[in-house]
């Protein structure tokens, strides 16, 4: 079965840091560029962050919301993503979901994981 | 950045109705514009890329069009099971970002 699954969420207080995971299977991620999308409880959806594969270096995107303080990055022979969430602030409360882009799709997100629950507070 | 709005926020339909959600883009973005459908408590799913193309399984009473800076998603005949929030998003530019969301609920 193809899917993406996040894991790592939790709560951590203000300043902390946490790191989320997403294992893929049923597909090579090597073969893609891959996403984080978050969502705050009750609020829309807001793109964190890529990282891109192998021919692109493995070069990363960030929104400015986190940049500097966010950190992607993979291991293709794990067929994994993860996410280094450092100084962890209350609006970085959100549903983290990775997301897998595909070309052929004018880049679009064509598969979600189901999401990992992280919680800022103190 | 590319500044995504989406009109309306929220709309009331009853099933049948014909319905069209509009996306506008604060730059030109080509044809880079996909629609995203959301279940209350669900994981948001890919229902148009590249502006107007039908992603695989999802129903043909959706269809998108538009290109440059406004797109719309119009839905045929609004199902019982079309009822949810729909997300525009961009990815002309390495940062993507998605617009607002419109939610439509049952009138």
């Amino acid at each position: 079965e193809v899917q993406l699954v996040e894991s790592g969420g939790g709560l951590v207080q203000p300043g902390g840091s946490l790191r989320l995971s997403c294992a893929a299977s049923g597909f090579i991620i090597s073969d893609h560029y891959m996403d984080w999308v978050r969502q705050a409880p009750g609020k829309g959806l807001e793109w964190v962050g890529r990282t891109r594969n192998k021919p692109k270096r493995y070069t990363t995107e960030y929104a400015a919301s986190v940049k500097g303080r966010f950190t992607i990055s993979r291991d293709d022979s794990k067929n994994s993503l993860y996410l280094q969430m450092n100084s962890l602030r209350m609006e970085d409360t959100a549903v983290y979901y990775c997301a897998r882009i595909t070309y052929s799709r004018s880049n679009a997100f064509d598969l979600w994981g189901q999401g990992t629950m992280v919680t800022v507070s103190s | 950045d590319i500044q995504m709005t989406q009109s309306p926020s929220s709309l009331s339909a009853s099933v049948g109705d014909r319905v069209t959600i509009t996306c506008r883009a604060s730059q030109s973005i080509s044809t880079y514009l996909n629609w995203y459908q959301q279940k209350p408590g669900k994981v948001p799913e890919l229902l148009i890329y590249g502006a107007s193309s039908l992603q695989s399984g999802a129903p043909s009473r959706f269809s998108g069009g538009g290109s440059g800076t406004d797109f719309t998603l119009t839905i045929s005949s609004l199902q019982p099971e079309d009822f949810a929030t729909y997300y525009c998003q961009q990815s002309y530019t390495a940062v993507f970002s998605f617009g607002p969301g419109t939610k439509v609920d049952i009138k």
